[in-house]
């Protein structure tokens, strides 16, 4: 069965830092990973994914994912966090048969001035 | 990518009755997907609509609480029915254009809607 379980609720950094918000996995066969963004009384935004190879992954807005097979993690990084960064982060992996998406439960991330 | 226009963006309404919500997507798609977001709370996929079939509906959701049209390529309805307190969420219509290696889903604005 594919699932993904992130950890953390919510994540607060102080703007200028570096954020991480976390993403673990569980798959058959190859994993098919997305990230994605959701702003208030907005729709889900697509930021990044791994498909196959390098395992550091640059998306939108200066956001990168480092895949990590060991670990079946896949976590959303930004060296410096903005303050119109702070939205809600899904992790998603894809199913086998490439048909449905299955979500994480989200992390609120709160960038403060 | 594909872009969705999906109406309304939110409405208020009453128990027992019905709302329908549209999705309008600017390319031809093979399949559309439905998915509720209870407050505070992940995406549940609540069917896949495929043009010319019956949609396909995930377990806990049933066709006479959420019947979906697909009448062509490029549009898809779902009617809430029978509406009560706990219907309130935001649903959100969504398109895979790409197959296997796209970007996976591009998603509608959503329709937050209020049960009262």
């Amino acid at each position: 069965a594919q699932s993904v379980a992130q950890p953390e609720d919510q994540v607060n950094v102080a703007e200028g830092n570096p954020l991480t918000v976390k993403c673990t996995y569980s798959v058959s066969g190859n994993p098919y990973l997305f990230w994605y963004v959701q702003y208030p009384n907005r729709g889900l935004q697509f930021l990044l994914k791994y498909i196959t190879g390098d395992n550091l992954v640059k998306g939108s807005y200066g956001f990168e994912a480092e895949f990590n097979k060991s670990q079946t993690s896949f976590h959303l990084k930004k060296p410096s966090a903005l303050v119109s960064d702070s939205a809600l982060y899904f992790c998603a992996v894809r199913g086998y048969n490439f048909n449905k998406f299955y979500f994480g439960s989200g992390t609120k991330l709160n960038v403060k001035p | 990518s594909a872009v969705i226009s999906q109406k309304p963006s939110r409405d208020i309404c009453q128990r027992g009755t019905s709302l329908t919500i549209q999705c309008q997507v600017d390319s031809q798609v093979t399949m559309m997907f439905w998915y509720r977001q209870q407050p505070g709370q992940s995406l549940t996929l609540i069917a896949t609509a495929n043009q010319g079939s019956e949609a396909t509906y995930e377990s806990g959701f049933v066709i006479d609480k959420f019947p979906i049209s697909r009448p062509n390529l490029t549009f898809s309805t779902l009617t809430v029915s029978n509406m009560s307190p706990e219907d309130s969420s935001i649903y959100l219509c969504s398109v895979d254009p790409g197959g296997a290696r796209s970007d996976g889903y591009t998603f509608g604005s959503g329709t937050r809607l209020t049960v009262v």
